[in-house]
This record gives structure tokens, sequence and C-alpha cells, in this order.
């Protein structure tokens, strides 16, 4: 596989459940990213992962909680959600330190919470 | 003051037209500049990169204009797959850091 690769690609789920987000990316690169995208909105900044340590977190509440255990994964943990989180939760991979940092993206988990 | 604005559009314009649109940013300390195109219900992929002394790739034009602080994208010769939302994005100082414009909606129609 190359690319980043975000599974599921849809999510429906209930303000109850519990449910996790995956990302892989196979581009050695050595940064991934969590984005929420609302309609007619700009991408929004949720959570940076560079070298597996955290490094931003942006006021995103504790309902989204990230996990990093290596550099190619990342994870998205689901919990209690609210209808307003319905979006899509784009993941993202760079390589911090080469010039140039453009993203490459995932495909997108396009959550519904019911 | 948003950090990246665009004018959402629509641009709806004939095939083999040229259209233009442009994005301001507030961070004069940014170095990097992107354009990338999304697709419907699709994730963002990158167009091209911006650098200052302006650049092509095939039919799109990049410009950028630090002392007004935007970037401006034109697409020349417009086809019907070239319909899309186009993505301002900016670096605002930091490496790994990129802030995102809301997007600016071409339609090319036949």
């Amino acid at each position: 596989e190359t690319g980043v690769t975000q599974t599921p690609r849809h999510l429906v789920m209930g303000m109850t459940n519990k449910k996790s987000l995956k990302c892989e990316q196979h581009l050695g690169h050595n940064a991934m990213y969590w984005y929420k995208q609302s309609a007619k909105k700009p991408l929004e900044l949720m959570f940076v992962y560079s070298l597996e340590e955290r490094v931003e977190n942006n006021s995103v509440p504790s309902r989204f909680s990230p996990e990093c255990p290596n550099s190619s994964h990342l994870f998205l943990h689901l919990h209690t959600l609210q209808p307003e989180d319905s979006a899509l939760y784009l993941c993202a991979s760079s390589h911090i330190g080469q010039g140039d940092v453009g993203y490459t993206f995932g495909s997108g988990t396009r959550l519904t919470v019911v | 003051r948003k950090e990246v604005e665009q004018d959402p559009g629509p641009f709806n314009v004939p095939e083999g037209a040229t259209v233009a649109f442009n994005c301001t940013y507030s961070n004069s300390a940014s170095q990097s500049f992107f354009w990338y195109r999304q697709d419907c219900r699709k994730e963002p992929k990158l167009l091209m990169s911006v650098y200052s002394s302006g650049n092509e790739d095939g039919r799109f034009t990049a410009q950028l204009n630090r002392a007004s602080q935007y970037i401006s994208l034109l697409i020349r010769d417009s086809k019907l797959s070239d319909s899309a939302t186009y993505l301002c994005v900016v670096n605002m100082g930091e490496d790994y850091k990129l802030s995102f414009g809301a997007g600016t909606t071409v339609t090319v129609r036949a």
C-alpha cells in the first residue's frame, strides 16, 4: 500500500458509543495530523504528532483522544460524541525538516453522530 | 482577522476560459505557501507549492506577493475536470503547522 490510508471510510455512531479511527502512512514521514472538516468551514487542526510526540493539541474536547504508537500509525479514539461532531475527519502526514512541508492526506472518515 | 482568507466563489467559467483568484494571509512570518485541490467528498490533494518568484505548472500559475500578503492562482484554458474547490494553505511560522483557507469553488461548464 502507498500513501496515507484511513479506516473506516464512513462511520455512524450513537452518542454513547466508543469507536476509533485509524490512520496509517507508508511514506516514511515523521509527523502525523488529525484535522476536522465541517461543511463550508476551513480545515481545523486537532492534533499533531512529531516523532511520536504530541506537539499540538488545539483545545480539542476530551471526548477525542489521539494515540500515536509509532511514526506510521495514528488513532483517534472517540467516546460520548455530540451531533455537532459529525464531520469529515482527515489524517495527514508530512516530513518536517525538509524544506517545503506539504501534507499528504488520507481519504478521510465521514463521521455521523446520531 | 482570519489566518487565511479566500473568496468562496463560486466562480462559474466556460470551458477554455481563464480564471484567477486570490488568498490573503495574516502572518507576515509565513514561509511556505501551497494550493491544494479538493474534489467533492474527497480529501485535499497538493496542487502546487508557491514560490517567491512565482511558478507555473502546465495551465496553472501561482504568484506570491509578500508585501501585500496574498497569493494567487490562475488557471488557463479551463477544463471540465478543473471543477473543484481550491484551498489556499499557508505555513504559520512553524514547520509542521499549516493553516487552511475555507476554499474557492470553481465550476467549469461546457
